[in-house]
């Protein structure tokens, strides 16, 4: 069974523009979630979304949205972009999102200069 | 406000020995607990979990032993191997949202 995907995997921007990252869960998942890793806060989650729906979100600004599409692909849109944005930005994936595992694609590094 | 706690940045073992990762937390409300393991420029990979419900799960050589009183998680590794020199994050969840700790850098030694 084929992995949690994002696209792309690196990404460079310059500050005030916005950007969209891309996650495909594992085939029959339903939950996506959002993470930013950085090195000073590690890891801190941003949304989850389930059957299109946002279940809940982390504690960050109106600039971070997402979506999730019917066949449960999601997109991370970032607009405004500072230079605080650069991360790693992390997607999981679980059935359900209850009391289960999350799986994690290998993440979206984005550089803002 | 961290809720999750990995107080050791770094831990060092010898190869063959026991590695002991330790975790606290301070939100009650958390009821599934995990470990992932990183490697720089990947995302987290599922290492083990454990329900609120438990106090001990093993697989293989890894045991994650929850202590709900104390709001303390550790997890054991018997025995390390090179292959285990990673990050391991101490993870836990409530309400669909996982919060995660600092990370643990084990380096296993030759």
């Amino acid at each position: 069974k084929a992995g949690v995907t994002q696209t792309p995997r690196y990404l460079i921007k310059t500050r005030g523009q916005q950007v969209t990252l891309s996650c495909s869960p594992i085939s029959g998942h339903r939950s996506v979630s959002w993470y930013q890793q950085t090195p000073g806060q590690g890891l801190q989650f941003l949304f989850e979304y389930f059957s299109e729906t946002q279940r809940n979100k982390g504690n960050f600004p109106g600039r971070f949205s997402g979506r999730q599409f019917s066949n449960s692909r999601s997109e991370m849109n970032v607009s405004t972009l500072e230079l605080g944005d650069s991360a790693l930005y992390l997607c999981a994936s679980s059935r359900a999102g209850g009391l289960e595992t999350q799986y994690f694609g290998p993440g979206t590094r984005l550089l803002v200069l | 406000d961290q809720q999750v706690k990995q107080n050791s940045p770094s831990l060092s073992v010898q190869e063959g020995r026991i590695s002991i990762l330790n975790c606290d937390y301070t939100n009650s409300m958390f009821d599934y607990f995990l470990w992932y393991k990183k490697y720089p420029a990947e995302g987290p990979t599922f290492l083990i979990s454990i329900s609120s419900i438990k106090d001990k799960n093993e697989d293989g050589r890894f045991t994650v032993f929850l202590n709900k009183s104390a709001k303390h998680l550790s997890l054991h590794i018997v025995p390390s191997q090179p292959g285990d020199s990673a990050v391991y994050f101490c993870a836990a969840k409530n309400d669909y949202k996982l919060s995660f700790g600092a990370g643990t850098t084990v380096t296993v030694r030759a």
